[in-house]
This record gives structure tokens, C-alpha cells and sequence, in this order.
């Protein structure tokens, strides 16, 4: 079974930079990572993904280390707005495509 | 057009009911998927379907019942459900049935009296 690590919980300032580790130890060998941001009562929606290394794009920052068995979103200069449920998600070695805990980040004034 | 779009957005049924769950998207993805999720707990993956066929089935009781139709529709079927089966029932696409970029429909919530 994937067995992934998240923390439960993150509270943060506007305009502070937010990290979120995903561990996945049983990734499977070829397959990107991905993350999701959810609102209450909406959908997933997709924020980045990668393989290894870092992946910016005009939201966040993806870190993976070589070993790929954890993987680091960065959402730089918060605001309000990204008050979320953060998941990532991820195949592992056995086919299994699994979500993580989540990670839901306050962020205040 | 980037939406995937679920109906009903709310349902209530009987567990001696039968009633379908709607999924559309006109993206042009080829994999489409049925999650559900519980409050607070982060969904779990249901069916996968690639190219029409069905490629994945999480061991899925047998009073959930998938069908995609064509590429563009997706439908679950459900049938003698459980109380417990109550939850937020997501659809969602992508270019191909692997961890790349899904996009996620808003939900059905469906309670199960």
C-alpha cells in the first residue's frame, strides 16, 4: 500500500512563504508527483507537478530530492486566498494512485 | 474549455433506490476517474477509466457500477447503497491515466438514507 506523510496542519502569515512536505517512500519508478490545492466543498485543482529536481511555475515551487521519496511544494508570499487543503499525490510501486493526507494551511492577516 | 462538470451537484437517495451519477468533459482527455471522499479525508480513487476501457477498479463494491459511454461522459451507477457510502463522489480527466494534471469536477454529495 503507498504510505505517504504529510503535516496535518500549517498556519502562516500573509506574505511569509509556505512549505509542505509530501514523503513517498514506495514511489514508483517513472511516474510524476502532483499536487493539489481543494477549497471547502470543490474539487481538487491541480497546482504542479515534476519528476525530480525543481519545477516553478507562476504559483509554486516543487523541490524533489534524487531519491525522489519526498517531495517539497513552496507557495511563496501567501495571501488569504490560499487558505486550502494542500494534497499531493502520487503512483506507487504497487500501481497505486493515492493522495496524501493533506495538509490544510491557514494563513492570517 | 478546461471544465469537467458533474451532475446532480446534491443527492439524496434511499438505500433501496437506483440513481446515476453524471460526468462530462470536452477536453479531449482520454482517462477519466470516479473518487470518493469522506469529510476531511483526502479522496480515494474508485475507477479509472483509459480509452473507454476501464483500467482500474480499487476493489470497488459491486453496488457502484461505472460506464463510459464515449470519450467524453462518464457515469456511475449506484444501486442498494449503505449510509456509509455517503460522501462527496468527485469525477475527474486527464491526457493519460497516470499522476499528471487532473482536473477535477466540483462533486456530486450524495447522503444515503
Amino acid at each position: 500500500l503507498a504510505k505517504t506523510t504529510q503535516p496535518i496542519s500549517m498556519d502562516s502569515y500573509e506574505g511569509q512563504e509556505v512549505n509542505i512536505t509530501c514523503s513517498h517512500n514506495n514511489i514508483a519508478t517513472n511516474d510524476y508527483i502532483t499536487w493539489y490545492q481543494q477549497f471547502p466543498s470543490q474539487g481538487p485543482r491541480f497546482i504542479i507537478q515534476g519528476y525530480k529536481t525543481k519545477v516553478t511555475n507562476e504559483v509554486a515551487s516543487l523541490f524533489i530530492p534524487a531519491d525522489r521519496k519526498s517531495s517539497t511544494l513552496s507557495l511563496p508570499r501567501v495571501s488569504l486566498s490560499d487558505t486550502a487543503v494542500y494534497y499531493c499525490l502520487f503512483r506507487s510501486n504497487d500501481y497505486k494512485l493515492s493522495f496524501g493526507a493533506g495538509t490544510t494551511v491557514t494563513v492570517r492577516a | 474549455d478546461t471544465e469537467v462538470t458533474q451532475t446532480p451537484k446534491h443527492l439524496v437517495m434511499g438505500m433501496t433506490n437506483k440513481k446515476s451519477l453524471k460526468c462530462e468533459q470536452h477536453m479531449g482527455h482520454r482517462a477519466m476517474y470516479w473518487y470518493k471522499q469522506k469529510a476531511k479525508k483526502p479522496p480515494e480513487l474508485m475507477f479509472v477509466y483509459s480509452y473507454e476501457k476501464l483500467s482500474i477498479n480499487e476493489s470497488v463494491p459491486s453496488r457502484f457500477s461505472p460506464e463510459c459511454p464515449n470519450s467524453s461522459l462518464l457515469n456511475l451507477h449506484l444501486h442498494a447503497l449503505q449510509p456509509e457510502d455517503s460522501a462527496l463522489y468527485l469525477c475527474a480527466s486527464s491526457q493519460g491515466a497516470t499522476p499528471h494534471e487532473q482536473y477535477f469536477g466540483p462533486g456530486t454529495r450524495l447522503t444515503v438514507t
